[in-house]
């Protein structure tokens, strides 16, 4: 098993650019995440999935955008790149709700500038 | 607002030793908390959970002790290795919606010492 893949590991955007940061994972888990981690820091939740078709809003859901056609992809999109966007993302799956960890990608390092 | 701290951003031991990972958490609705590890360049690793039910849960060289009282919870690694140098997370759960949300601390740097 692959687990959680992350692509691509590193990016650099220029201001205003936009991108998609994928997220795939083979464990047919139903739910999904999206956090950011900053330097010295622990993570924040962007968006998560529950399941195909269902998505909604985490901490720090301002500049990003998401979408869950299947069960196995969870893609991040970035419309317009900020410097404050700077940071590792991290992707993660879990089996269900209450009683499974979290299994989180490798991430992607994203640098705006 | 709620929080999940970490008393020490940094801790070193030498190889052998025991190690101690302190937690202090504010949200008094939290019922599962999460010990995760991560070494440089990867994603965070699950190491041990426990349920607010529980004080105590023991799994291969590691020890999750949970105190409601005083909202901490510790982690304790025995025998500490080189290869449990990282930074460790711990992470409280709560209900938003209808998905579990976590909420990290920022993390303790482990280094051992040889």
């Amino acid at each position: 098993n692959a687990g959680v893949t992350q692509t691509p590991k590193f990016r650099i955007l220029k201001i205003g650019q936009s991108m998609t940061l994928q997220c795939t994972q083979d464990m047919n888990h139903n739910y999904m995440y999206w956090y950011r981690q900053d330097p010295g820091m622990g993570l924040k939740l962007i968006y998560y999935s529950v399941g195909a078709g269902i998505t909604d809003k985490g901490e720090v859901p301002n500049g990003y955008n998401v979408s869950r056609s299947t069960t196995e992809d969870f893609p991040l999109r970035l419309e317009l790149a900020a410097p404050s966007q700077t940071s590792v993302y991290f992707c993660a799956s879990s089996y269900d709700r209450d009683n499974s960890p979290l299994h989180f990608g490798n991430g992607t390092r994203l640098t705006v500038t | 607002g709620e929080s999940v701290g970490l008393h020490l951003p940094t801790l070193s031991v030498q190889e052998g030793d025991n190690s101690i990972i302190n937690c202090a958490y504010s949200n008094s609705a939290s019922d599962y908390f999460i010990w995760y590890k991560q070494e440089s360049g990867k994603g965070p690793q699950f190491i041990i959970d426990i349920r607010s039910n529980m004080d105590k849960r023991q799994g291969q060289r590691v020890t999750v002790l949970l105190n409601k009282t005083v909202k901490h919870l510790s982690l304790q690694i025995a025998a500490t290795q080189p290869g449990d140098s990282a930074v460790y997370f711990c992470a409280e759960t709560h209900y938003s919606g209808s998905a579990r949300q976590l909420t990290f601390g920022s993390g303790t740097q482990l280094t051992v010492l040889p």
